[in-house]
Formats: structure tokens, C-alpha cells, sequence
């Protein structure tokens, strides 16, 4: 099993739609937990932190699930410029320098 | 700015012939660590760093060699590419705390044929 899984999509909806992603994981004493996005060809960049308690930065919202062991990102409000793969990462809970990352989920937001 | 710099950013080379991926940071990280990133699995570890002259295997580690002599730079080294080994690979640094960001270079498309 691998340590991250994520539904690889691609997610196609249109602008103005709200859509949310999730993402599992296996090792129930991870700590830290993270959605990063990543444009074709590109490097990832960090989107947000996931925090125990949730999180908000403007239309984009996190939420950690420790009992069933999942993250969710949620998107309101769908721009054009949203369309991007989503990673979710998250470390390997007795060793703080090793991250795992999903493969990712593609998101395509049409006009 | 924040950086991580790594080169050559495009390669083309061919089986066995020795060669070198350069990674810097100006971030005063300690934490560096090297990713390849093939379709449909993912980003995978290859080395990190946990400091200058502490490096360690992430999880798919054969085939390649990492140094740490400086804090800045973590090459990575192939020597003797196979064409497996055609990836996109990261290079990536972090500060400590267990919920820093890591940041990544923009990546090296290597073809080894």
C-alpha cells in the first residue's frame, strides 16, 4: 500500500464550481500534513499547511481527518487559473525529514 | 529571494557516462533532499540531508550517490546512468520545525538513452 494515495482525476468542472480533493494516508503518527500545487512542467509549491483544526486562505480550505486517516482541500469559487495537480504531502511520523507525496490529482477548470 | 538553484536544467547523456546534478540554497536550510518525479508515481526521495556531512537514503536510492560538504550545495551523482533513471528530479530545501515548508528548485529533465 502506498503511503499516499490520492484520486488522480482529472477533475474537469466548470468556473465558479466548488470542488474538493482527498487524499489518505497510512501511517496513523504522521504530523505533518500539506497541500502543495503543481503547474505542468513546474516545480510544486507549497498551497497551504493542513492544520489539526482546519484551515482557510480565501477560497481554499484544509481539513485533517485523523481517525480516518485522510486531508481534504476544498475550492470555492473555481478560477481559471486554479487548473493545476494537487499534491497532498505529508511526513513520516518518527522522522520529520521524510516526506511522502501523493501522485496527485488534476484539476482542469473550463470557462 | 529564496532560492533553490540546480543545474543542468535540461541533459541528454548517454549509458554510463558519469554525470553531476548541482543543487545550492540560500535559505541557510539544513534539511536538503533530492526527488524524481516519474509519471503516475509520483514524487519519490531519493537522498536528503540532514546536515553538512549527514545524509541519509530516501526510497529509491540505487543508482545514485549525494555529498554534503557544504551546507549550501547537495549534489547528486549518477555514475553510471542508465536509462531508468530518465526522470524529472528536485531538488528541495527546508528549515527545521516539523511544519516548514520545503521549497524546490525547478527541476532537471534528464534523458539517459
Amino acid at each position: 500500500r502506498k503511503e499516499v494515495e490520492q484520486d488522480p482525476g482529472p477533475f474537469n468542472v466548470p468556473e465558479g464550481a466548488t470542488v474538493a480533493f482527498n487524499c489518505t494516508y497510512s501511517n496513523s503518527a504522521s504530523q505533518s500534513f500539506f497541500w502543495y500545487r503543481q503547474d505542468c512542467r513546474k516545480e510544486p509549491k507549497l498551497l497551504m499547511s493542513v492544520y489539526s483544526s482546519g484551515n482557510e486562505d480565501g477560497r481554499f480550505t484544509a481539513q485533517l481527518n485523523r481517525a480516518s486517516q485522510y486531508i481534504s482541500l476544498l475550492i470555492r469559487d473555481s478560477k481559471l487559473s486554479d487548473s493545476a495537480t494537487y499534491l497532498c504531502v505529508v511526513n513520516l511520523g518518527d522522522n520529520f525529514n521524510k516526506f511522502y507525496f501523493g501522485s496527485g490529482t488534476k484539476l482542469n477548470v473550463k470557462p | 529571494e529564496a532560492q533553490v538553484t540546480q543545474n543542468p536544467r535540461y541533459l541528454i547523456t548517454v549509458t554510463g557516462k558519469k554525470l553531476t546534478v548541482t543543487c545550492s540554497q540560500n535559505m541557510n536550510h539544513e534539511y536538503m533532499s533530492w526527488y524524481r518525479q516519474d509519471p503516475g508515481l509520483g514524487l519519490r526521495q531519493i537522498y536528503y540531508s540532514m546536515n553538512v556531512e549527514v545524509t541519509d537514503k530516501g526510497d529509491v536510492p540505487e543508482g545514485y550517490k549525494v555529498s554534503r560538504k557544504e551546507k549550501r550545495n547537495f549534489p547528486l551523482i549518477l555514475e553510471s546512468p542508465s536509462p531508468n533513471q530518465t526522470s524529472l528530479y528536485f531538488c528541495a530545501s527546508r528549515g527545521g520545525g516539523s511544519g516548514n515548508t520545503i521549497y524546490f528548485g525547478e527541476g532537471s529533465w534528464l534523458t539517459v538513452v
